[in-house]
């Protein structure tokens, strides 16, 4: 069965200063992986995703992902943040022949310091 | 264009009743998927349609939930006799093709309390 661990569930960083948010996931199979980001009161948004090729994938919004299969990671980072920025990040996984699920992980609360 | 609908926006019901939740998917698209997302977690799955046909319910936590597309595009959530426990945000999302790596598009989600 496929899963994704986010560990943190909150992170504060200051403003202009980078971050890291952590995505591991368990797979059997070839796995699509995405980053998707939800404001307060909205829907969630697609920043990125990692299909196949080359393992850094750029997104939206200056953010970036770099998919590690030895050390099934799906890290997203951005080399300076804003105060937009500030949100809920969910990391997902779906693969394998015969599932049309996708697992979400918990979520990780951004919050940007002034 | 317009993306994907949900009504109500936001739901109270007494412990016992009926509740259904529509969701528009985006024109065209052939896949829609329905989640519950719980206060402090991500969306969990609930069930996958594919045009009109529900190719996957294993994610329904009970026979309490019962879900339909009749015609491929409009589709609702029913949840017959509340719990609290049902208590949550229901999230409708619809994509283009049946493709995985195809991107999922989000309405804004239902928040239904049971009280």
């Amino acid at each position: 069965a496929q899963s994704v661990t986010q560990l943190d569930s909150q992170v504060p960083v200051f403003e202009e200063a980078p971050v890291e948010l952590r995505c591991n996931y368990s797979s059997s199979v070839s796995v699509y992986l995405f980053w998707y980001v939800q404001y307060p009161n909205q829907g969630l948004q697609l920043l990125l995703k990692y299909l196949s090729g080359s393992t850094l994938v750029k997104g939206i919004n200056g953010f970036e992902a770099e998919f590690n299969k030895s050390q099934t990671s799906f890290h997203l980072r951005k080399p300076s943040v804003h105060i937009s920025d500030t949100a809920e990040y969910f990391c997902a996984v779906t693969g394998g022949s015969g599932t049309y699920k996708y697992i979400f992980g918990t979520g990780t609360r951004l919050k940007v310091l002034a | 264009g317009a993306g994907v609908s949900q009504s109500p926006r936001y739901k109270v019901a007494k412990r016992g009743q009926d509740v259904a939740l529509r969701c528009d998917p985006i024109s065209g698209h052939v896949s829609l998927f329905w989640y519950q997302q719980a206060l402090g977690q991500g969306p969990e799955f609930l069930t996958y349609f594919q045009n009109e046909a529900q190719l996957d319910k294993s994610g329904l936590p009970s026979d309490r939930f019962f879900a339909e597309r009749p015609e491929g595009s409009v589709s609702t959530l029913k949840i017959q006799r509340t719990q609290q426990e049902d208590s949550a945000v229901y999230l409708c999302a619809s994509k283009k093709s049946r493709d995985r790596g195809e991107t999922q598009y989000f309405g804004p989600g239902t928040r239904l309390l049971v009280l």
